[in-house]
């Protein structure tokens, strides 16, 4: 059964990036599926953030993608996020997640890590 | 941008129906799914292609399509049901995946 744990900073300081880190157990992440972010702001509803797939395309929120990098570290099984010059909007509880589709249509994700807060704070 | 519309709350009486919609442009041609998120904890998806239910899913869970909406019904309700339901599809011409702003579920 696939495990995702996500890890990284729970505080940044604003202008800075925030980068995260999904640790993927039970499958590897270049098999099949994609890998999705997902973030939700204290209190709010859910945002897609962006999506690795395992063929190595990667896709990203249209408002976020000046922003966002997404990549792989295949030797680690691990799926990674970059989001640079954060502000408080981007204050929120961090998810990763398995996600299935048809050919690079994404449908949705079937497996959630257990999210990790990040605070953008001075 | 896309967008997907959900009702802030819905109530219900334990043992009865809840049905929680949500409505966007051409949603009846893309695939839906459903996510329960219980305080504190990760989503867990509960419906997908709008119809189809996870192993481990309750069968009281059912999804339906329609024109532009999309229905979550649980039959039988139960208190363990209390959650937030968000909706979830693809819009192709913004290559965005979009959830819906989620429905507060009550079962009192």
């Amino acid at each position: 059964q696939v495990q995702l744990r996500e890890s990284g900073p729970g505080l940044v300081k604003p202008s800075e990036t925030l980068s995260l880190t999904c640790d993927v157990s039970g499958y590897t992440i270049t098999t099949g599926y994609y890998w999705g972010w997902i973030r939700q702001p204290p209190g709010k509803g859910l945002e897609w953030v962006g999506s690795f797939y395992h063929s190595g395309s990667t896709y990203y929120k249209p408002s976020l993608k000046s922003r966002l990098t997404i990549s792989t570290d295949t030797s680690k099984n691990q799926v990674s996020l970059k989001l640079t010059s954060v502000t408080t909007a981007d204050t929120a509880i961090y998810f990763c997640a398995r996600g299935i589709g048809i050919a690079v249509t994404p449908l949705h994700f079937d497996s959630w890590g257990r999210g990790l807060l990040v605070t953008v704070s001075s | 941008s896309y967008e997907l519309i959900q009702p802030p709350s819905v109530s219900v009486s334990p043992g009865q129906t809840a049905s929680i919609t949500c409505s966007g442009d051409e949603l009846g041609s893309k695939y839906a799914c459903w996510y329960q998120q219980k305080s504190g904890q990760s989503p867990v998806l509960v419906i997908y292609q709008d119809t189809k239910r996870p192993s481990g899913i309750p069968e009281r869970f059912s999804g339906s399509n329609s024109g532009n909406t999309v229905t979550l019904t649980i039959s039988g309700t139960q208190a363990v049901d209390e959650a937030d339901y968000y909706c979830q599809a693809w819009d192709r011409t913004t290559a965005d995946i979009v959830f819906g702003g989620g429905t507060k579920l009550t079962v009192l």
